[in-house]
């Protein structure tokens, strides 16, 4: 099987500006969730999609958005980029997403810089 | 809530000699317990996972982790460090309720493998 894949890998945007980043999960899986990954604050959660439903929201501004499509696909989307938005944005699929015993496969990343 | 703790952020060993990676973690339930390593411009990959059942737990690449409740650690260990082995280490805990899926990682530890 193929593994959780996004695009773009790299990605330079200037302040204001907006960003879509997109991730395909594992064949089969329904589950997808999103992490912000920086030096200072480590990796912290974005939001969980499972059936195309937010089930689950990190604490991050309302800037940061993303949905879900009918093929599990995943999108998240900033808007009015700031500065401190560059990082390393890291998207993981489950199976089910129906227990905290699951394991989450990451993808490779997919790094933005913000000038 | 959940959290982890990591300690020591640098860990350099020699090649050949023991891999001790600490994590601690606060649960008011019983935690699902997670070793990721993340390599250079790559995402995450599971080492090793704790769930129920055995304490001891066997990951890829030689690696085991030890699930103690009464310290609340869950120690990463390896008997003889590669080369290879060179990477960050985070530990991470998986949300102990509701159907939302998450995972609270600890601030990760970065090995190095001296010649």
């Amino acid at each position: 099987k193929a593994g959780v894949t996004q695009t773009p890998r790299y990605l330079i945007k200037t302040r204001g500006q907006q960003v879509t980043l997109s991730c395909s999960p594992i064949s089969g899986h329904r589950s997808v969730s999103w992490y912000q990954q920086t030096p200072g604050q480590g990796l912290q959660f974005l939001f969980e999609y499972f059936s195309e439903t937010q089930r689950n929201k990190g604490n991050f501004p309302g800037r940061f958005s993303g949905r879900q499509f009918s093929n599990s696909r995943s999108e998240m989307n900033v808007s009015t980029l700031e500065l401190g938005d560059s990082a390393l944005y890291l998207c993981a699929s489950s199976s089910q997403g129906t227990t905290n015993q699951e394991t989450q496969y990451f993808g490779p990343g997919t790094r933005l810089l913000v000038l | 809530a959940q959290s982890v703790t990591q300690l020591g952020s640098h860990v350099s060993v020699s090649e050949g000699a023991l891999v001790l990676l600490r994590c601690n973690y606060s649960s008011s339930v019983p935690p699902y317990l997670f070793w990721y390593v993340q390599y250079p411009n790559q995402g995450l990959q599971l080492l090793l996972k704790y769930t129920t059942g055995a304490t001891l737990v066997k990951g890829i690449n030689g690696f085991e982790a030890e699930f103690k409740k009464s310290e609340t650690s869950f120690h990463l260990t390896k008997p003889s460090a590669h080369m290879s082995d060179a990477a960050e280490y985070f530990c991470a805990v998986g949300q102990a309720s509701g159907s939302a899926r998450q995972l609270t990682f600890g601030s990760g530890t970065q090995l190095t493998v001296l010649p």
